[in-house]
C-alpha cells in the first residue's frame, strides 16, 4: 500500500525565516511530487511541483527531491503570516492511473 | 480561465438517505479525479476518469457510492445510502491529458451525514 508520511506539527516559525517541511514517501516507482497549500476550510492549492532529483525553485518556494532517499521537501524562504496553512505532500506513479496519494499535512504557523 | 466548479457546496442529509455531487472541469481537461477528504487527513482518490472512461476505482465503496461522466466533461458522484462516516468534503479535480498532468482541484463540497 502507498504511503506518504509527513510531519502533523504544528510546526511554528517566526515571520521571515526559512519554514521547512519534510515528507517521505513508500512506493519506490513514484515519478512526480507535488506540495498543495491548504488554508482552514479551502481546497488544496497547487504551489510546487518535482520530478527530477534536485532543487526547483519558485520564488519563495524550493522543492527538493531524493527519489534514492525517498524524500522529498519544501522550503519557504522569507516566511510570511500569509503562508500559514497546511501543506499536503502528494506523490504519484505516473503512467494512466495517476490519482495522487496525499499525506495527512503539516500545520504550519508563522509568527508575526 | 475558470476553474474546476463543484455544487452544491455544502449538504446536510440523515443516514440512508442519498445524495449527489456535481463537477464541471477546467475546460479542456480529459482527466477528472473525485477524492473524499475527512477532517484532519490528506484527500483519498475515490475514482478517476479520462474522458468518459473510468481509468481507476479501486478504491471507490462500490456498494454505496457510483459515478459517471457520461459526455466526458462533467460529472456526478452518488452516494447511496449514506453512512455517518461519509461526513466529510468531496474534491473533484481536472487535468490536462498532456504536460505535466498537475492537478487542480474545485471549491469542494462539504457533506454532512447525521
Amino acid at each position: 500500500q502507498k504511503e506518504v508520511e509527513q510531519n502533523s506539527g504544528p510546526l511554528s516559525v517566526p515571520e521571515g525565516a526559512i519554514a521547512s517541511l519534510n515528507c517521505t514517501y513508500s512506493d519506490r516507482v513514484s515519478q512526480s511530487f507535488f506540495w498543495y497549500r491548504q488554508y482552514s476550510g479551502k481546497s488544496p492549492e497547487l504551489i510546487m511541483s518535482i520530478y527530477s532529483n534536485g532543487d526547483k525553485e519558485d520564488g519563495r518556494f524550493t522543492a527538493q527531491l531524493n527519489k534514492a532517499s525517498q524524500y522529498v521537501s519544501l522550503l519557504i524562504r522569507d516566511s510570511q503570516p500569509s503562508d500559514s496553512a497546511t501543506y499536503l505532500c502528494a506523490v504519484n506513479s505516473g503512467g494512466g492511473a495517476d490519482g495522487l496519494t496525499f499525506g495527512k499535512g503539516t500545520h504550519l504557523i508563522i509568527q508575526p | 480561465e475558470a476553474g474546476v466548479a463543484q455544487s452544491p457546496r455544502y449538504k446536510i442529509i440523515e443516514k440512508r438517505q442519498s445524495v449527489a455531487f456535481w463537477c464541471n472541469p477546467i475546460s479542456g481537461h480529459a482527466t477528472l479525479y473525485w477524492y473524499q477528504q475527512i477532517l484532519g487527513q490528506g484527500p483519498k482518490l475515490l475514482i478517476q476518469f479520462q474522458n468518459n472512461g473510468v481509468v481507476d476505482d479501486s478504491q471507490l465503496p462500490k456498494d454505496r457510492f457510483s459515478a459517471e461522466r457520461l459526455k466526458g466533461v462533467d460529472s456526478t458522484l452518488k452516494i447511496q445510502p449514506a453512512k455517518l462516516e461519509d461526513s466529510a468534503v468531496y474534491l473533484c479535480a481536472s487535468s490536462s491529458s498532456t504536460g505535466a498532468h498537475e492537478q487542480y482541484f474545485g471549491p469542494g463540497t462539504r457533506l454532512t451525514v447525521t
